[in-house]
């Protein structure tokens, strides 16, 4: 059972687009979320994180809304670049209890030229 | 200078083998975690350590065992290399509980015949 679940599977768009990336969770002890990047052929790094006290977290290009009510959060990566193209993942931890980090599978992102 | 490394990258095993994989970190950060990335999976965490000396169970610890001799250094012990366990291994290391940025290595990967 994923706790952690992410849509869609894999993405194309083109350069200059906003591409939205959506993750969803079921436990509601979950309280921090981050987002990691990984490159093709690389290790996954932190991109941007939100905790439940926030609504929305925003870094350059990269924005995280989230809809707590429905336990739902989107990555918002506006004016898409080639660069951009990674694979992505949603993450949840819960500061009470085991606190580790549960992964979703990722979204394969491709930005065209 | 890479934070984590893994040693070995690359590894081909024979089935009932032995296989011994080794992380160090020289972020000084108390946690330390053993992933396996698998396509459709996402990473997985299959144990972790608190500190010199701790390890604890993630969330996929059947076949692996893990030894936490330092404060550098967390290996991953597979006492009897099975076929589905092929797969990219990452170690990484947080500096607090649950909401920290987690700092992955490399990764290895791991082939058993």
């Amino acid at each position: 059972q994923q706790q952690v679940r992410q849509s869609p599977q894999s993405l194309t768009v083109w350069e200059g687009e906003t591409t939205i990336l959506n993750c969803s969770y079921e436990d509601s002890t979950f309280d921090y979320f981050p987002w990691y990047r990984q490159f093709p052929g690389k290790s996954p790094a932190l991109l941007i994180a939100i905790s439940l006290v926030s609504n929305k977290k925003e870094d350059g290009r990269f924005t995280i809304f989230f809809n707590k009510r429905e336990k739902k959060l989107s990555l918002h990566i506006t004016d898409s670049q080639p660069g951009d193209s990674a694979t992505y993942f949603c993450a949840a931890s819960a500061s009470s209890g085991s606190w580790q980090l549960i992964f979703g599978s990722g979204t394969q992102l491709t930005v065209m030229p | 200078e890479a934070a984590v490394t893994q040693s070995p990258r690359n590894k081909v095993a024979v089935t009932g083998g032995k296989v011994t994989l080794s992380c160090n970190q020289t972020n000084n950060h108390n946690n330390m975690y053993w992933y396996r990335q698998d396509t459709g999976h996402g990473l997985r965490l299959i144990h972790y350590s608190y500190g010199a000396g701790s390890t604890e169970k993630g969330d996929i610890p059947d076949g692996y065992k893990a030894s936490r001799p330092s404060q550098e250094n967390f290996s991953l012990i597979l006492e009897l290399a099975t076929p589905s366990q092929t797969s990219v291994y990452f170690c990484a290391s947080g500096e607090d509980r649950g909401q920290d940025t987690q700092y992955f290595g490399p990764g290895t990967r791991l082939l058993v015949l």
